[in-house]
C-alpha cells in the first residue's frame, strides 16, 4: 500500500464546530487531493495541492479550506461544519492528474455532523 | 463538463462466469481513463489505467478497453471469484483539467 494515512478515521461533531482532517504521506508525491464520497454522487474533488503552499479548488470547495505547509501533510478544514458535510472523505496522492501514474487513496475518514 | 456514467449500479453473477462492467463519458477529449476497486469501508485501489492513445490494458483476469470516439470503456473480468465482490469505479481525466471525474460505480457481487 502507498504510505497514506488519514486521521481521524471516524469523527462525530456538531453543527457549527470547526473540524480539521489530516492526510499524511510518506511517498513524497507532489500532488495531494481531498475528495468526498456520497451516495449517488461518486467521488467529488474538494481541493487539491500541487506543492507546498500551492493549492486550488475542486468542484465542491464551498465551506472547505486546505493547507499544505509540508510535502507530507495536507489538511482539510471545515470552518463551521454543517449537516450537508456529513460524508466520507478521502485523501489521495499522485504525481499529477495528467500523467501515466495513478492516484493512491487513503483509507478514508467518516465524518458525521449532527 | 465531463460526466461519467456506470450502468448498472449493481450486478450479481454466479462464481466462474465472465462479466463486463460498463463506463461511459460525455467528453471524448480525455487524457486517460482508470478503473478502481473499492471494498466496503476502504479506500480505492487502482486496477488499470488506459492512456488515450491506447485501446486496452490487461492485468491478470482483468481487461479494460477504451473507445474514445463512442465515449465508452468496459472492464472485463474473466472467471469471476467471490473475492472479486466489490464496487468498481471508473474515472477520467481531461486535458487542461487537473482532476479526475468519477462515475458512481457498479457494486459487483459474485455468488459462490
Amino acid at each position: 500500500d502507498a504510505g497514506i494515512t488519514q486521521s481521524p478515521r471516524h469523527k462525530v461533531t456538531e453543527t457549527g464546530t470547526p473540524v480539521t482532517l489530516r492526510c499524511h504521506q510518506t511517498e513524497n508525491h507532489r500532488y495531494m487531493y481531498w475528495y468526498r464520497q456520497d451516495p449517488g454522487h461518486g467521488l467529488r474533488l474538494i481541493h487539491y495541492s500541487y506543492g507546498v503552499k500551492d493549492t486550488d479548488k475542486g468542484e465542491v470547495s464551498d465551506g472547505y479550506s486546505v493547507s499544505r505547509s509540508k510535502t507530507e501533510d495536507f489538511l482539510l478544514t471545515l470552518e463551521s461544519a454543517t449537516s450537508s458535510q456529513t460524508s466520507v472523505y478521502f485523501c489521495a496522492i499522485g504525481w499529477a492528474a495528467l500523467s501515466t501514474d495513478t492516484q493512491y487513496f487513503g483509507p478514508g475518514t467518516r465524518l458525521t455532523v449532527l | 463538463k465531463q460526466e461519467v456514467t456506470q450502468i448498472p449500479a449493481a450486478l450479481s453473477v454466479p462464481e466462474g462466469e465472465n462479466l463486463v462492467l460498463n463506463c461511459s463519458f460525455t467528453d471524448s477529449a480525455i487524457y486517460n481513463l482508470q478503473w478502481f476497486r473499492q471494498d466496503p469501508g476502504k479506500g480505492l485501489t487502482s486496477l488499470l489505467l488506459i492512456q488515450s492513445s491506447q485501446r486496452e490494458q490487461t492485468s491478470g483476469r482483468l481487461n479494460a478497453s477504451l473507445d474514445k470516439s463512442s465515449g465508452r470503456s468496459t472492464l472485463y473480468i474473466a472467471a469471476s471469484q467471490p473475492g472479486d465482490s466489490a464496487t468498481y469505479l471508473c474515472a477520467v481525466s481531461n486535458f487542461g483539467n487537473e482532476k479526475l471525474t468519477f462515475g458512481t460505480g457498479t457494486r459487483l457481487t459474485i455468488i459462490p
